[in-house]
């Protein structure tokens, strides 16, 4: 299995709603990362775990909460965003986070997200 | 941080034909350089990737070239095909970032 995926795949929310992404993978990684692009950008890095610990917050405003349950599964708790916060939100994954040994990254479908 | 330039925005060749697309990265500790290939409503995906104990790198029609003293890269595709269109990211690894360059849109003229 070298998938990662990610639900839903499109999400509506108004700026008043609590929502949540989804990511899962079964590779047996223990790096697991957050990114936002935006269209016709590239992605651009919020979160990443390193063995189940949040290690990276890349100065992402509060109403993004990220959660990690297990080596497994990624979350992303979303409350009272803003219009601005619409895009494809990308869960990845890689063997580690540093090192000679971290390995690629392996990139879900990603969420489209939409606020109005 | 790391810096990651790439050139050129757009690139537009006729199918047959090569495509090099550049990149540039700031941070001498930079150590994996990955290149994805993103088709429209699509994940990227990995099509090849180089070390920095490596200078070359070559799978089928793309190859990866990287000069270490200048902190650059670059992506070469030979023989295009239509299927190759697509935006493509370079990226630099420190630690425990990825940062991508801005993304080179290739269009493969039939």
């Amino acid at each position: 299995d070298t998938e990662v995926t990610q639900t839903p795949k499109h999400l509506v929310m108004g700026m008043t709603n609590k929502k949540s992404l989804k990511c899962e993978q079964h590779m047996g990684h223990r790096a697991m990362y957050w990114y936002k692009q935006k269209a016709k950008k590239p992605p651009e890095l919020m979160f990443v775990y390193s063995y189940e610990k949040l290690s990276i917050n890349e100065s992402v405003p509060s109403r993004f909460s990220p959660e990690c349950p297990n080596s497994s599964l990624l979350n992303l708790h979303l409350h009272a965003l803003q219009p601005e916060d619409s895009a494809l939100y990308l869960c990845a994954s890689s063997l580690r986070t540093g090192g000679v040994e971290a390995g690629e990254l392996f990139f879900g479908e990603g969420s489209r997200l939409t606020v109005l | 941080g790391e810096n990651v330039e790439q050139h050129p925005s757009t690139l537009s060749v006729q199918e047959g034909d090569s495509a090099v697309i550049k990149c540039t990265y700031s941070d001498s500790a930079s150590n994996y350089f990955p290149w994805y290939k993103q088709e429209l409503g699509k994940r990227p995906q990995l099509i090849i990737d180089i070390r920095s104990n490596v200078g070359e790198k070559k799978d089928q029609r793309i190859a990866v070239t990287l000069n270490k003293t200048a902190k650059h890269f670059s992506l070469h595709i030979t023989e295009t095909q239509p299927e190759d269109s697509a935006v493509y990211f370079c990226a630099a690894r420190r630690g425990q970032n990825f940062v991508f360059g801005p993304g080179t849109r290739l269009s493969v003229l039939p």
